[in-house]
């Protein structure tokens, strides 16, 4: 089966700036998570979707920070404006209804940077 | 809210030695432990996970025990490669549905030396 995609693998953006990130699940996976990895750190959940309703937003920075899954399927991430913080790699993975049999898949991420 | 942490957050073994990873979890109620192993550019890949009403987990090379009274896991690589070398994350997860999150610990850089 595919796996998790995303895109861009890499983007460069100047502070205050906007950027979004795309992500496909794989078919079927009914919970999609973004997750934010900073440098020598382990992923940190920003928000979980539950088919197109968000079911954990809680570390979400909302007041720059956007996600929304549109008829359950892809999802995206925004980031306006763009802080130097900011910089990290975003992880998208999903899971289906036996999640704890079969656990998550990761995508292989998007790396921030900005300058 | 629940707390992962790992150690050591790097680790060097010859090759063919065995490599031991530790992790201890705060919340009592969690009940599934998954390890990931991220390769450089690449997103985290499962590679064995244990339940919390088993002790004891084997996979080839890789074994995973839990301490559910002592709150603490570990991943045991035997006769390890180079291949092995990456990163490896412990998580924890209370509950049994999807809606329920994973938390990750901070990560193991894993070097084998030729």
């Amino acid at each position: 089966e595919a796996g998790v995609a995303q895109s861009p693998r890499y983007k460069i953006i100047e502070k205050r700036q906007s950027v979004a990130f795309w992500c496909n699940p794989i078919s079927g996976h009914a919970t999609l998570y973004w997750y934010q990895q900073i440098l020598g750190q382990g992923p940190k959940l920003l928000i979980q979707f539950q088919n197109n309703g968000v079911v954990d937003d809680s570390q979400l920075p909302k007041d720059r920070f956007s996600a929304e899954r549109l008829k359950g399927v892809d999802s995206t991430l925004k980031i306006q404006p763009a802080k130097l913080e900011d910089s990290a790699v975003y992880l998208c993975a999903s899971s289906g209804p036996l999640a704890v049999v079969d656990g998550y898949t990761f995508g292989s991420g998007t790396r921030l940077t900005v300058v | 809210g629940e707390n992962v942490e790992q150690h050591p957050s790097t680790l060097s073994v010859q090759e063919g030695d065995s490599a031991v990873i530790k992790c201890t979890y705060s919340d009592s109620a969690s009940n599934y432990f998954p390890w990931y192993k991220q390769e450089l550019g690449k997103g985290p890949q499962l590679i064995i996970d244990i339940r919390s009403n088993v002790g004891e987990k084997k996979d080839q090379r890789i074994a995973v025990t839990l301490n559910k009274t002592a709150k603490h896991f570990s991943l045991h690589i035997t006769e390890t490669q180079p291949e092995d070398s990456a990163v490896y994350f412990c998580a924890a997860r209370a509950g049994y549905s999807s809606a329920s999150k994973i938390i990750f610990g901070s990560g193991t850089r894993l070097s084998i030396r030729p």
